[in-house]
């Protein structure tokens, strides 16, 4: 069974570009969440979609946006690139009933630097 | 948000139990208790999950306490792969995200 794919790996990016991050959910999984990882900050909740709404958002600024596609697939977008915006992004997918306890399934992550 | 208090970091040797605690006095009755691991360069790892009796699957167990206001990961024969940080997390599934702390940083010693 496919794990959750996160495209690209790497990604390097001048302060002031915008970047697209994308995240295929495990088949059936309804729900997507995102996290950026700092080696200061830890693991941080960007915001999680489930069925194309946003369910929560984290504490971060609106230069930080997501969307979640009809197939669950989902992307996030920063804009107007910091240094400090440089983390690994990682991707989550769960079944997402809202009901119940259930795991989620992380992706690999997406390594941003901006320079 | 509930918070959960773990010890910054531990040491086990290889081969034997780990017992990685974790305290949530302030846990509401529809929180489950979840543990996810994080091995080093690799996005974080589903362990366990539970509400409120004790919990076992291939990878661990889980022992909450009768009030549930603690609950402990027991890794039954530790190995070099799981040395990881262990996060300890509380998560209604009504309506709120999966929110990391910082996690015990376990070493296991050959």
């Amino acid at each position: 069974k496919a794990g959750v794919t996160q495209t690209p790996r790497y990604l390097i990016k001048t302060r002031g570009q915008q970047v697209t991050l994308s995240c295929s959910p495990i088949s059936g999984h309804r729900s997507v969440s995102w996290y950026q990882q700092t080696p200061g900050q830890g693991l941080q909740f960007l915001f999680e979609y489930f069925s194309e709404t946003q369910r929560n958002k984290g504490n971060f600024p609106g230069r930080f946006s997501g969307r979640q596609f009809s197939n669950s697939r989902s992307e996030m977008n920063v804009s107007t690139l910091e240094l400090g915006d440089s983390a690994l992004y990682l991707c989550a997918s769960s079944w997402g009933s809202g009901t119940g306890g259930y795991g989620y399934t992380f992706g690999s992550g997406t390594r941003l630097t901006v320079v | 948000d509930a918070k959960t208090t773990q010890p910054n970091s531990m040491e086990s040797n290889e081969e034997e139990p780990v017992h990685l605690p974790c305290n949530h006095s302030t846990i509401s009755g529809t929180d489950y208790i979840h543990w996810y691991r994080q091995l080093p360069s690799q996005g974080p790892e589903y362990v366990i999950h539970g509400l409120t009796s004790n919990v076992n699957n291939r990878m661990a167990s889980l022992a909450i306490a009768e009030d549930r206001k603690s609950s402990t990961l027991i890794l039954h024969r530790a190995t070099l792969r799981d040395a990881a940080v262990y996060y300890c997390i509380l998560r209604d599934p009504r309506n709120t995200p999966l929110v990391f702390g910082k996690g015990t940083r376990l070493s296991v010693i050959a």
